[in-house]
């Protein structure tokens, strides 16, 4: 199957920094990428969708300005964490697809602890 | 909007025994539920799909549009199968979009 990566895999940071995570779909292009948060045992919440040379579709309550979201190419997306505080940390998951009705395949996500 | 429920957090079941674990929707639209399971350390990844009507690793679930529910089925559970399990419903979100909304999960854990 396709295979989805992110980038880093964990990172911790200090509050009031910001943080980069990238994600990549190596052997196909995504038209459309997904970004998922997830507390600790809890589900996938989708935070927003982006489409290749488009902004990003923010969902209610998912502040834009905070969560910075690039889909520059068909085979790469970057979610920015801006001015970071503790309650922002949590797992951070891609999944990217080939079309908007096709299968979604998903990185292995980032955990983000911020101090 | 839509909302998948599953109702249970924590499923032990022993090696052999049959296997179900539910999943009920609520969605004003024809839905489209899917399947999804995360090994120990592992990525989340596509089991199977309801428009599929496919058997995956013994897994079945059968859409039940009376009972709004997607449950999963498997005869004889194996040690293997141990994982988290995420039921999903995909809705048309509008602008040609569609998403994907997650059940909070239910781990299975097969005792040997």
């Amino acid at each position: 199957g396709a295979v989805v990566s992110q980038h880093p895999s964990r990172v911790i940071c200090k509050s009031g920094t910001s943080v980069k995570i990238e994600c990549r779909s190596l052997d196909f292009q995504a038209t459309t990428m997904f970004w998922y948060r997830q507390f600790p045992k809890q589900s996938l919440m989708l935070m927003a969708t982006s489409n290749e040379g488009s902004k990003a579709t923010y969902e209610q309550g998912v502040e834009k300005d905070k969560f910075l979201i690039n889909h520059a190419s068909l085979t790469l997306s970057t979610l920015t964490v801006t001015s970071a505080h503790p309650e922002d940390s949590s797992f951070y998951i891609c999944s990217a697809t080939t079309g908007v009705y096709n299968e979604q395949f998903f990185g292995p996500g980032t955990r983000l602890t911020v101090l | 909007a839509q909302r998948v429920t599953q109702p249970e957090k924590l499923l032990s079941v022993f090696k052999g025994a049959p296997v179900e674990l539910k999943c009920n929707y609520s969605y004003s639209g024809s839905p489209e539920l899917f399947w999804y399971v995360q090994y120990s350390r592992q990525r989340l990844q596509l089991l199977l799909r309801h428009i599929s009507r496919e058997s995956i690793k013994g897994f079945t679930a059968d859409l039940n549009k009376g009972e709004t529910s997607f449950h999963l089925k498997k005869p004889f559970a194996q040690e293997e199968d141990s994982a988290m399990y995420y039921c999903a419903l995909r809705a048309y979100s509008g602008a040609g979009s569609y998403q994907l909304t997650f059940g909070k999960g239910t781990k299975l854990s097969v005792i040997p």
